[in-house]
This record gives structure tokens, sequence and C-alpha cells, in this order.
């Protein structure tokens, strides 16, 4: 079956990065675009961008654009987001997700997501 | 403050049905973009409920069903169970702004 599977959960210092891993299979990686999305603590869900497997092309939400880095290693199907100078703020669990493309109405949907990863900046 | 706007929760008893709203703009569902529904279960991960605006997803009983019309969708529980408590959440694609999926702030749904 489909599945994106994420690394541990990780305590930081503010200032410092972090890198999450999300290693994609049940299908081939480099027809669907992997995106990230976060949750603080008792909040929402919030979108940080995405990465196309096939080309390596990312595009950021403006929020995080300067601090976040979306790669790829296709050798072993795996998807990775970095976040440098973490903020307190920055503590949620990061979720990598697939997009699926289609029409305007059935495009840019999230299925499946991993399990999510939690970072804590501490 | 999210794009998309949606009530922080909304409650029925076994049984009944409930309808969660998910307002827009003319950017995203007003531009024709498909909205997408998703489930969270405490202490879970998200999962595809609807897509499509009313496609429901693999697996995903026939009591939940999804609308939308302009700049608004909705997601339906009829026959409210208690397995259905969880938040919700609405998403679609915003050609307007640099962060270009745009999701709903999440409803609560309890059931009492």
């Amino acid at each position: 079956q489909v599945q994106l599977v994420q690394s541990g959960g990780e305590v930081k210092e503010p200032g410092a990065s972090v890198k999450v891993s999300c290693k994609a299979s049940g299908y081939t990686f480099s027809t669907s675009d992997i995106n990230w999305v976060r949750q603080a603590p008792g909040q929402g869900l919030e979108w940080m961008g995405w990465m196309n497997p096939k080309s390596g092309n990312t595009g950021y939400a403006e929020k995080f654009r300067g601090r976040v880095t979306m790669t790829r290693d296709t050798s072993t199907n795996t998807a990775y987001m970095e976040l440098t100078r973490l903020r307190f703020d920055d503590t949620a669990v990061y979720y990598c997700v697939r997009g699926l493309s289609g029409s305007l109405v059935l495009g840019n949907r999230f299925d499946p997501w991993g399990q999510g990863t939690l970072v804590s900046v501490s | 403050q999210s794009v998309l706007t949606q009530p922080p929760s909304v409650s029925g008893a076994p049984g009944q049905s409930v309808t969660i709203s998910c307002t827009g703009s003319s950017s995203n569902l007003g531009a024709g973009y498909g909205v997408h529904w998703y489930q969270q279960l405490p202490g879970a991960a998200p999962k595809l409920l609807i897509y499509g605006n009313n496609i429901r997803a693999s697996g995903v009983p026939d009591r939940f069903s999804g609308s939308k019309s302009g700049n608004s969708a909705s997601l339906a529980i009829s026959g409210l169970q208690a397995e259905d408590e969880a938040d919700y959440y609405c998403q679609a694609y915003d050609y307007m702004l640099n962060g270009r999926q745009v999701f709903g702030g999440g409803t609560k749904v309890t059931v009492l």
C-alpha cells in the first residue's frame, strides 16, 4: 500500500536546524509531489511547501522562504525538509504528504499523510 | 487567521446530522478549484475524507458527503457516531497567495 514513513522526533535549541525525512513506498516516487504541512500544538494545519521528486523543483509558502529547503534522494525514494534558524514557535508536528494532481476540481489533494514528526524547540 | 473559514466547533447527538461550512474567496473556492476535506482523529495524522468537492475517499462511509457552491463548501455527517468525534479541515488551492495551498482553521465535531 502507499505509505510515507517519517523520521523520529527531534528536540532542538533556538537557532539550530532540523532535517526531517520521509520515505515513500507503494508507488512510483517520481510521479507525485511531496508537500510538507505542520501543526503546532492545539492548532490547525499550515502548508509549508512542495517538492517535485522528478525535477527537484520546489515552491515554498512565503512565511518559510529563506528558512526551509525541501530536497529528495531518488535512489532511496526519500524526501527531506530542513528548517533553519529554529524559533520557539516552530514547535510542531511536521507531516509529509503526497500531493495528487488532476483537474481543477480533483487536483491538489493530499493523500496519504506520513505519521508526523514532532519537532520541539526549547 | 486562516484563508478558509470554518466554525471552531459543532456538536450533535448520536444519530443526528451535523454540517460544517468552509468559506473561501474568489481566488480559491470561487475560482473553481475543488475543495478537499480531511478527518483528524485524536492523536493521529489527518486522513483524506472527501475530495473534488463531493467524492468520498476509499473506505469512507456514505454518511459523509460534501458539496460546494460558489465561494463556499460544506461537509455533512449524517447518522452521527461516536467514532466521528474528530477535527475536520477543508483545503483548496489558491492562485493569489504565495502559500498556494490553504486550509481552514479546523472544526471540532463533538458527539454528545
